[in-house]
């Protein structure tokens, strides 16, 4: 079964500042991917980064980053110059491609950004 | 990129009635959606897997006789809440896979709808 853990309810970070988001997750399918959304209060869900198991580098996707740390499993996400509009819930999530192929969802962290 | 809309996006109902909520792939067709439901402050959980053309597929604990998945085209599932009770207030939210395009198997999310039923 596949699981992911953030352990952060919620981060305060000043503006123009980067910020670290963390999650791990735990999965016995050597095949995989990891994905980050955005959620603003508004309900969507903002697809923001993927790094798929088998990905030799950190994926980054203009000022977002994923710092994969496979031994560890760890795929935190790293925000540089946090603007006002990046606060929201961020969820991580993970899907296994040899299993059910279902999205498993982190409890999520609210990330205030202060001006 | 490809677009996933639902509809209505908010809707309040009176305890004992049913609801429906459909959820359309507008640019690409989708053999697989996603239902989830999301309590305030909460993570998504999923509740079934709608797959068309066959009976969708339910998570533990998620009642099937009361939350009907209808998956009859390539763009469009619909989660009916029957007999809806205010305990079933909630986020819903869809999503569709798009095995055509990405390699990643990446789904794309519905706007959510929102349920208050009194």
């Amino acid at each position: 079964a596949q699981k992911i853990t953030q352990t952060q309810p919620g981060m305060f970070v000043q503006e123009k500042e980067a910020v670290t988001l963390d999650c791990t997750y735990d999965t016995s399918d050597p095949s995989y991917g990891l994905f980050w959304y955005k959620q603003p209060s508004s309900g969507e869900m903002i697809f923001l980064i993927y790094q798929g198991s088998y990905d030799q580098q950190n994926a980054t996707e203009g000022r977002y980053s994923l710092n994969f740390q496979k031994a560890r499993k760890s795929a935190n996400l790293v925000i540089s110059a946090s603007q006002l509009g990046d606060s929201a819930m961020y969820f991580c999530a993970t899907l296994s491609y040899g299993g059910a192929q279902k999205l498993v969802f982190g409890q999520g962290t609210r990330l205030t950004i202060n001006p | 990129g490809a677009v996933v809309s639902q509809h209505p996006s908010w809707v309040i109902c009176k305890s004992g009635t049913s609801v429906k909520i459909e959820c359309r792939s507008l640019d690409f067709q989708a053999t697989t959606m996603f239902w989830y439901r999301q309590f305030p402050k909460q993570s998504l959980m999923l509740m079934a897997t709608s797959n068309e053309g066959s009976k969708a597929t339910y998570e533990q604990g998620v009642e099937k006789d009361k939350f009907l998945i209808n998956h009859a085209s390539l763009t469009l599932s619909t989660l009916t809440v029957t007999s809806a009770h205010p305990e079933d207030s909630s986020f819903y939210i869809c999503s569709a896979r798009d095995q055509g395009l990405s390699l990643r198997d990446e789904q794309y999310f519905g706007p959510g709808t929102r349920l208050t039923v009194t």
